[in-house]
């Protein structure tokens, strides 16, 4: 069974700081997926990542996945309370139907 | 413009009494998901359909069944709600299984179940 490590599970800051999520396994991805879910709301996919190495940004969003395809990360810069949500990573390939979700990181950005 | 919708948004129930809750999409995916989440943890697959295909995930309780009448709607039956069933229910779509590769998944906004 393919797992994905999520951390941190919680993180709360001030407007205008930076953060980092990372989403770590020991098993190799097709590909990665990044969502946000607002309160209220389902997920809505960010990002998705399917080369090793790759890089991708979104406004103050940044999202790179590890050369081997088991690890990535979120970057966040200059953080404001619109970006508060629940951050989740998702794998592909870890199972011939399904993703592999990790158990999500909440974001809270204090104005 | 909303792709997958999911009614009700809130729905409240007694303990024991049966409750349906639907989904319906305008992507014209073949796979439909349906997902238990609890206090912002990651969503919990329960089961799936392709097409008309039912695959049951094997720790989804037998209280819960669904059904897919069509390609445009799903709906999750909940037999018997318990007080741990009280949730948020998801439900997403995708054009074809994860395996396939780069297969996001649309999810509605999900129905907040409550068990009184």
């Amino acid at each position: 069974t393919q797992l994905l490590e999520q951390s941190p599970q919680f993180l709360s800051i001030q407007e205008g700081e930076n953060l980092t999520v990372y989403c770590n396994s020991s098993s190799v991805f097709s590909s990665l997926q990044w969502y946000r879910q607002e309160p209220g709301e389902g997920p809505v996919l960010l990002v998705t990542v399917v080369t090793g190495g790759e890089v991708k940004k979104l406004k103050r969003l940044t999202f790179q996945f590890g050369d081997a395809r088991k690890d990535s990360s979120l970057h966040i810069t200059a953080a404001q309370p619109g970006d508060t949500g629940l951050y989740l990573c998702a794998g592909e390939g870890g199972s011939n139907y399904k993703l592999t979700f990790g158990k999500g990181t909440l974001l809270t950005v204090n104005p | 413009d909303a792709m997958v919708i999911q009614n009700p948004r809130y729905q409240v129930t007694q303990f024991g009494k049966p409750v349906t809750l639907s989904c319906s999409q305008t992507l014209n995916h073949n796979v439909m998901y349906w997902y238990q989440q609890k206090s912002s943890q990651a969503p919990k697959l329960l089961f799936h359909y392709y097409d008309k295909d039912f695959n049951n995930e094997a720790d989804t309780p037998d209280n819960f069944q669904s059904r897919r009448p069509n390609t445009s709607f799903c709906f999750l039956d909940i037999r018997s709600p318990g007080l741990g069933d009280a949730a948020m229910y998801l439900c997403a779509t995708s054009r074809d299984f994860a395996g396939q590769g780069n297969q996001p998944q649309h999810f509605g906004d999900g129905t907040r179940l409550s068990i009184l």
